[in-house]
């Protein structure tokens, strides 16, 4: 069964720098686009940005573009969301996702598929 | 970017009742190419991370009971749920995949 695993709930400080991770498993972690999904507290669900995993190519949402940094390790199946100085505004649970299989018969990615269990930020002085 | 906007925000409708979500789009999602609509529905229960309902705007998901079915094309579509059951209580996000991704706002679905 296709699993996506997160690193466990973190709380920091303003100012302080953060990457959380999402490991995949039980399919083959290059052929498949993941996305970063953020979830403010009590508020709907906002893209972030996506990364594809077998050459590091990236597209973010301009509403995050330059706050956070996402990346993977193929030879671990595993991607990433960093930041480099967290704001309390960044508080929210944060999704990692699969897309579905990359096809030759469109340019697009596709619909996300598998979804992680999310990450809790909480960013409080 | 393409911007979805969900109708109604909240909705309550009795068990066995017919429920309909609207979503539309600031710009086509359907690509001529292939003439699909690259339009997803999503449902997430409290505390659970969302699940894939519809792919390309009609394509329910293995699993997903058929009492909900997506229709539409263009930049308006629609979910329905044909008789509501307890366990749809939820909130359904539609999103599109035709430029990047982006998500609607959510409508909260709960028992009248």
């Amino acid at each position: 069964e296709v699993q996506l695993v997160q690193s466990g709930a973190e709380v920091k400080k303003p100012g302080e720098s953060l990457r959380i991770s999402c490991k995949g498993s039980e399919y083959s972690f290059t052929n498949y686009w993941i996305s970063w999904v953020r979830q403010m507290p009590g508020k709907g669900l906002e893209w972030m940005g996506r990364i594809d995993p077998s050459d590091s190519y990236t597209n973010y949402s301009p509403s995050f573009q330059g706050h956070v940094t996402i990346s993977a390790d193929k030879s671990i199946s595993t991607a990433y969301l960093r930041w480099s100085s967290l704001k309390a505004s960044d508080t929210a649970i944060y999704y990692c996702a699969r897309h579905a299989p990359k096809s030759p018969e469109t340019p697009m990615v596709l619909y996300i598929d598998y979804w992680g269990q999310g990450t809790l930020v909480t960013v409080s002085s | 970017d393409i911007v979805m906007t969900q109708s109604p925000d909240s909705l309550a409708v009795s068990l066995g009742e017919r429920a309909t979500i609207n979503c539309k789009s600031s710009q086509s999602v359907l690509y001529s190419s292939d003439n699909k609509n690259y339009l997803a529905w999503y449902q997430q229960k409290p505390g659970q991370p969302p699940k894939l309902l519809i792919s390309w705007a009609s394509t329910r998901e293995s699993g997903v009971p058929d009492r909900f079915s997506g229709g539409g094309s263009g930049t308006d579509f629609t979910l329905t749920i044909s008789s509501l059951q307890a366990e749809d209580v939820a909130v359904y996000y539609c999103q599109q995949y035709y430029s990047t991704n982006t998500f609607g706002q959510g409508t909260k679905l709960e028992i009248k």
